[in-house]
């Protein structure tokens, strides 16, 4: 079964830091890649995704993260923290094309980034 | 910008009472999904539905749960006698096409708390 683990249940930073949200996943095959931000009182929006084009993948607001096989990881940065980007972060897998799945996301954790001035 | 919607947003019930929870996915979407995250928790997958019928559930969702798309709008999630530990936020999804990659688009949840 896949499992995701997000290193670090808060995570803070200086607006203008550099933010780092980590990922790292388990699954024999590697597998789409999801990250999900969740604002107070909103759903979960999609950030970025990687489904086995290029390994570095730019989202929404600035964000970008790289896939690494290697290391089974996929963790998020944006160069320059936005009081803004204040937020719950979501890393999420889905199983690739041809396994058992209908497309179900697995979800680490969440990682609450508190950014403050 | 087309978005998916629930009802209620939050919705307090006594336990063994039947709720039911309310989502309008994206019109032409064909995928949908029920996910819950009990507080403090991760995010959990309840079940998949596609072409009317269930694709896949979680072990989660046994027989006190059902999903019905009973108007081609709604997607709704019953859950027939509510025990405390249904108390969580249930996210609603929903897909465009086939592609497992493609993007899952979620509602704001609704926040059920069991009594």
């Amino acid at each position: 079964a896949q499992s995701v683990t997000q290193l670090g249940s808060h995570v803070s930073v200086s607006e203008g830091a550099l933010v780092l949200l980590r990922c790292n996943y388990s699954s024999s095959v590697p597998p789409y890649l999801f990250w999900y931000v969740q604002y107070p009182n909103q759903g979960l929006q999609l950030l970025l995704k990687y489904t086995s084009a290029a390994t570095l993948v730019k989202g929404i607001n600035g964000f970008e993260a790289e896939f690494k096989k290697s290391e089974t990881s996929f963790h998020l940065t944006k160069p320059s923290a936005h009081m803004s980007d204040a937020a719950e972060y979501f890393c999420a897998v889905s199983e690739r094309a041809g396994g058992t799945s209908y497309g179900k996301l697995t979800f680490g954790q969440g990682t609450i980034l508190t950014v403050h001035p | 910008e087309p978005e998916v919607t629930q009802t209620p947003s939050h919705q307090v019930t006594q336990m063994g009472q039947e709720v039911i929870l309310r989502c309008v996915p994206i019109s032409n979407h064909l995928y949908f999904y029920w996910y819950r995250q009990i507080l403090g928790q991760k995010v959990e997958f309840l079940v998949s539905f596609y072409n009317n019928e269930i694709s896949e559930k979680s072990e989660i969702f046994d027989d006190q749960f059902s999903v019905e798309r009973p108007d081609g709008s709604n997607f709704t999630l019953k859950i027939r006698s509510t025990k405390l530990e249904d108390s969580a936020m249930y996210f609603c999804a929903s897909r465009l096409n086939g592609q497992v990659s493609g993007t899952q688009y979620f509602g704001p949840g609704t926040r059920l708390l069991v009594l």
